[in-house]
């Protein structure tokens, strides 16, 4: 079974430039979540999405970042525009959801590690 | 609000050595608690996961970990650590909404 992809892997972008993350889950999840870890600090939700819609977006930064799950499937996080404090590698995880009530085990992503010069 | 909290920055064992972790969180009804490891360059993989039931659960790689409501802990251990156990390793809870909020994080070094 395909594990979670994501691309790319590194990214280097100068202040205030946009940049764009993809996200391919495992098939079958219907629940994606973009996560945000600064070096030293644990993972940070920023959206979760069950199917196309929006669970819990309220740690996302609306005024500069973005992001789509058009089709239920794939996923995208863009940030524009940039600041010094989102370098970060950006996780994506999925799950089967919240089938029967309990909370699905998350399978991670690789990561995008993000640095804004 | 929940919060995880994880006291220890870093730890080193010696290989061959027992191991545990300290976990503590903030939830105001029976949380839904995990312990993650991320290696170098990799992403999070579940170790194990406490639901209900029995306090005492067992994961992959030899780690089990004790739920103490009475502590609000959720301790990691492992009765003998291996060179490739040396990772960064997550606490983390979830309740309302199925939110996960993750700890900061112990960094485990083993040494030989």
């Amino acid at each position: 079974e395909a594990g979670v992809a994501q691309s790319p892997r590194y990214k280097i972008i100068e202040k205030r430039q946009s940049v764009a993350f993809w996200c391919n889950p495992i098939s079958g999840h219907a629940t994606l979540y973009w996560y945000q870890q600064i070096l030293g600090q644990g993972p940070k939700l920023l959206i979760q999405f069950q199917n196309n819609g929006v669970v819990d977006d309220s740690q996302l930064p609306k005024d500069r970042f973005s992001a789509e799950r058009l089709k239920g499937v794939d996923s995208t996080l863009k940030i524009q525009p940039a600041k010094l404090e989102d370098s970060a590698v950006y996780l994506c995880a999925s799950s089967l959801g919240l089938a029967g009530g309990l909370i699905g085990e998350q399978f991670f992503g690789p990561g995008t590690r993000l640095t804004v010069l | 609000a929940q919060s995880v909290t994880q006291p220890d920055i870093h730890i080193t064992v010696s290989e061959g050595a027992s191991l545990e972790l300290r976990c503590n969180y903030s939830y105001g009804a029976t949380p839904y608690l995990f312990w993650y490891v991320q290696s170098p360059g990799q992403g999070l993989q579940l170790l194990l996961k406490y639901f209900s039931g029995d306090t005492l659960v067992q994961g992959i790689k030899g780690f089990e970990a004790e739920f103490k409501r009475s502590q609000s802990s959720f301790n990691l251990r492992k009765p003998s650590v291996h060179w490739s156990d040396a990772a960064e390793y997550f606490c983390a809870v979830a309740g309302k909404g199925f939110k996960t909020i993750f700890g900061a994080g112990t960094r485990l070094f083993v040494k030989a």
